[in-house]
This record gives C-alpha cells, sequence and structure tokens, in this order.
C-alpha cells in the first residue's frame, strides 16, 4: 500500500458523459500528479499540482480538468465522454513535486465508458 | 518534443537468466531516470532509479546503467525469478518552463519468466 487512495476503483458510464475521478496524497505529500494508461499502453502523464497549483501540465484534452484543494486532495474531472477516454487512470503523489522526488502511485481508477 | 523509446517491447527469459531492457530518451537536459515495475492489475512501483552525476547503480539483483552522451540507459535483472514477471517502465525528467517536473515514460516491456 503507496498511502495513496484513489476512488472509486470502477467506473463505468456512457458517451457524452461527465465523471470526477478523486485522489488523496499520501501523508506530507504536496504534489499530484495524474496519468492516463490505455490497454496495453505506457503510462501518459496529464497534469500535476503543487500545493494546490498547476505546476506541469501533458498532452491533457480540454475535454479534462483538474484541481487540488486545500486539503490537497485532487480531483480529475473528464467530459463529454467518449469510447477512447476508457482507460486506467492513476493518481501519484510525491513530497514536494520535483521531477526525482519519487512518485508513489494509487491503485488507479478504471474509467470504462460504453 | 522529449520522447523516451523503450525496447524490447516483449522478454521471455527462462528462470535464473538475465533479463535487460533498454531506453533511449531525447532530451539532453534530463537527469532523473527511475524505473517501475507494474505487477498485472496492480499500480507502478519504482524498483530502482538514477541521476546523471552517476554511471550505474546496483540493488541486489537489479542493476541500472547510463550513458548521457549516447542518451541511453538500461535495466538489467540477473538470476530471474517468475516473481519478476510484470511490465516495466523506464522514464526521464522532462523540461517544464525551465524547470524539471515531469517523467516522461517509456511504452514500458512485458517481461515473462518462466520456470
Amino acid at each position: 500500500d503507496s498511502g495513496v487512495t484513489q476512488t472509486p476503483k470502477h467506473l463505468i458510464t456512457a458517451t457524452g458523459q461527465r465523471v470526477t475521478l478523486r485522489c488523496s496524497p499520501r501523508s506530507g505529500d504536496l504534489s499530484v500528479y495524474w496519468y492516463q494508461q490505455s490497454l496495453d499502453q505506457g503510462l501518459q502523464f496529464l497534469i500535476q499540482y503543487y500545493n494546490g497549483e498547476e505546476r506541469a501540465k501533458g498532452n491533457i484534452l480540454e475535454r479534462f480538468s483538474a484541481q487540488q484543494f486545500p486539503d490537497l486532495h485532487s480531483e480529475l474531472n473528464l467530459s463529454s465522454l467518449e469510447l477512447g477516454d476508457s482507460a486506467l487512470y492513476f493518481c501519484a503523489s510525491s513530497v514536494v513535486g520535483l521531477a526525482d522526488n519519487e512518485q508513489f502511485f494509487g491503485p488507479g481508477t478504471r474509467l470504462t465508458v460504453l | 518534443g522529449e520522447n523516451v523509446e523503450q525496447h524490447p517491447s516483449t522478454l521471455s527469459v527462462q528462470e535464473g537468466d538475465s533479463a535487460v531492457i533498454k531506453c533511449t530518451y531525447s532530451d539532453s537536459a534530463s537527469n532523473y531516470f527511475p524505473w517501475y515495475k507494474q505487477e498485472l492489475g496492480k499500480r507502478p512501483q519504482l524498483i530502482i532509479d538514477i541521476r546523471s552525476n552517476v554511471g550505474e547503480k546496483k540493488d541486489q539483483r537489479i542493476a541500472v546503467t547510463l550513458n548521457k552522451t549516447a542518451k541511453h540507459f538500461s535495466l538489467h535483472i540477473t538470476e530471474t525469478q517468475p516473481e519478476d514477471s510484470a511490465v516495466y517502465f523506464c522514464a526521464a525528467s522532462g523540461p517544464l518552463s525551465g524547470g524539471y517536473n515531469k517523467l516522461i515514460f517509456g511504452a514500458g516491456t512485458r517481461l515473462a519468466v518462466h520456470p
């Protein structure tokens, strides 16, 4: 157990819908990262937050948005869902948020869009 | 843009043999190179990492080498065991507006160790 929690574990929804994925970082970690892992694919970096502020952005679609709240938990919002958005979404956290800080991954949320 | 290429995509070895996975990166300013192991249905976990001021690092049966000139780094697993079977991802630190705050991951190598 890495100490990073993600809810829900599984999510099944329909095209065009909107969902919210939630992540709680390890105690003491200030930075949160979101990744998308499609079937048999690598980890695509979406976005990073540090202490409530957006710090880095990857290939995140405009239909996706995220935020980090004062208690440091983070939410990833996915809207106008398409079939291709079906994937495993991981959240990771690190102490400060520099690239050479170890990132601890949560168990992931498996999103299925039908 | 920044890119990390990883080879091979699949690797099958007999128990006790060695396994080598290679990665190349495009950004010469990358200075941190971690390796993650992801077992089926589970989260990625860091197994070893190396920084640009070091050429080699070893932790029991696992070692990583870095060649900054050639911009490639490799993971070596010796005396492989069935529990080493997993997908392995390499990564390199990537740029962000003057800082290096994100990791760029390779596509992964599926390692199968047969008893």
